[in-house]
C-alpha cells in the first residue's frame, strides 16, 4: 500500500498569504496519479487538482499543483477567506489512499 | 445538475448488516466508475470500495474485503454497498463518489461527491 504523508499538520496563515502544502509518498506515484481535495466543516470534499497539476473544473487559478515521483505540492498563491479548510492528497496509481490532511487555519 | 444522493445509513449492532444506496442524476451514469469513501467522526478520508463503469471490475480496501460488496444497477442509475459483519470501527459517514474521467480504464480521481449517509455501529 502506498502511504501518503502530508505536512505540516496545521498551517496558520493570514488572508493574502501564500500557502504551501506538502504530500510525500512511500513509493513513486507513476504517471503523476495524484489528486488534491479541499474539505470545509460539514461539507463533502471537493476535487481541486488531478494528475498532480491539472485544475478541476471551476477551480480558481490561485490553486496550483506540482511534483512527481514521491514529492508533491499544493500551492495557494494568495489565501482568500474561503480557502481556510482541510486539504487532502490522494494517490490513485495503486488502489487509492489518502494522506492524513493538512488544516489551513486563520492566524 | 450533477447529483449523488446516498441513503440507507442508520444505527446497527456489531455483527449486523446494512445496505447503502446512491441515486445518481445529471450525468450518464454508466459512463463512469463509482466508489464509496468513508470518514469516521473527526478523522480523515478512507476509500472503501470502487466499481468500474460496466461492473466488470471491483476493488476493496483491506479493512472491508470479505465483508462489504459493491454493486451497481446502470438502468436504475444506482450504486449500492452491502455491508455485513459490521464492527464499531466501521462507524463513519459514507460518501458516494464518482470518478473524474469518462470510461476510465484505470483508477481515477474523485470528481463528484454526495453529502453522505451516516452509519453507526453500536450495541
Amino acid at each position: 500500500e502506498i502511504v501518503l504523508t502530508q505536512s505540516p499538520g496545521t498551517l496558520s496563515l493570514s488572508p493574502g498569504e501564500r500557502a504551501t502544502l506538502s504530500c510525500r509518498a512511500s513509493q513513486s506515484v507513476s504517471s503523476s496519479y495524484l489528486a488534491w481535495y479541499q474539505q470545509k466543516p460539514g461539507q463533502a470534499p471537493r476535487l481541486l487538482i488531478y494528475a498532480a497539476s491539472s485544475r478541476a473544473t471551476g477551480i480558481p487559478d490561485r490553486f496550483s499543483g506540482s511534483g512527481s515521483g514521491t514529492d508533491f505540492t499544493l500551492t495557494i498563491s494568495r489565501l482568500e477567506p474561503e480557502d481556510f479548510a482541510v486539504y487532502y492528497c490522494q494517490q490513485y496509481v495503486a488502489s487509492r489512499t489518502f494522506g492524513q490532511g493538512t488544516k489551513v487555519e486563520i492566524k | 445538475e450533477v447529483q449523488l444522493v446516498e441513503s440507507g445509513g442508520g444505527v446497527v449492532r456489531p455483527g449486523g448488516s446494512l445496505r447503502l444506496s446512491c441515486a445518481a442524476s445529471g450525468f450518464t451514469f454508466d459512463d463512469f466508475g463509482m466508489n464509496w469513501v468513508r470518514q469516521a467522526p473527526g478523522k480523515g478520508l478512507e476509500w472503501v470500495s470502487g466499481i468500474n463503469w460496466n461492473a466488470g471490475s471491483t476493488g476493496y480496501a483491506d479493512s472491508v474485503r470479505g465483508r462489504f460488496t459493491i454493486s451497481r444497477d446502470n438502468p436504475k442509475n444506482s450504486l449500492y454497498l452491502h455491508m455485513h459483519s459490521l464492527r464499531a470501527e466501521d462507524t463513519a459517514l459514507y460518501y458516494c463518489v464518482r470518478d473524474h474521467s469518462v470510461l476510465s480504464s484505470s483508477d481515477d480521481a474523485f470528481a463528484i461527491w454526495g453529502q453522505g449517509t451516516m452509519v453507526t455501529v453500536s450495541s
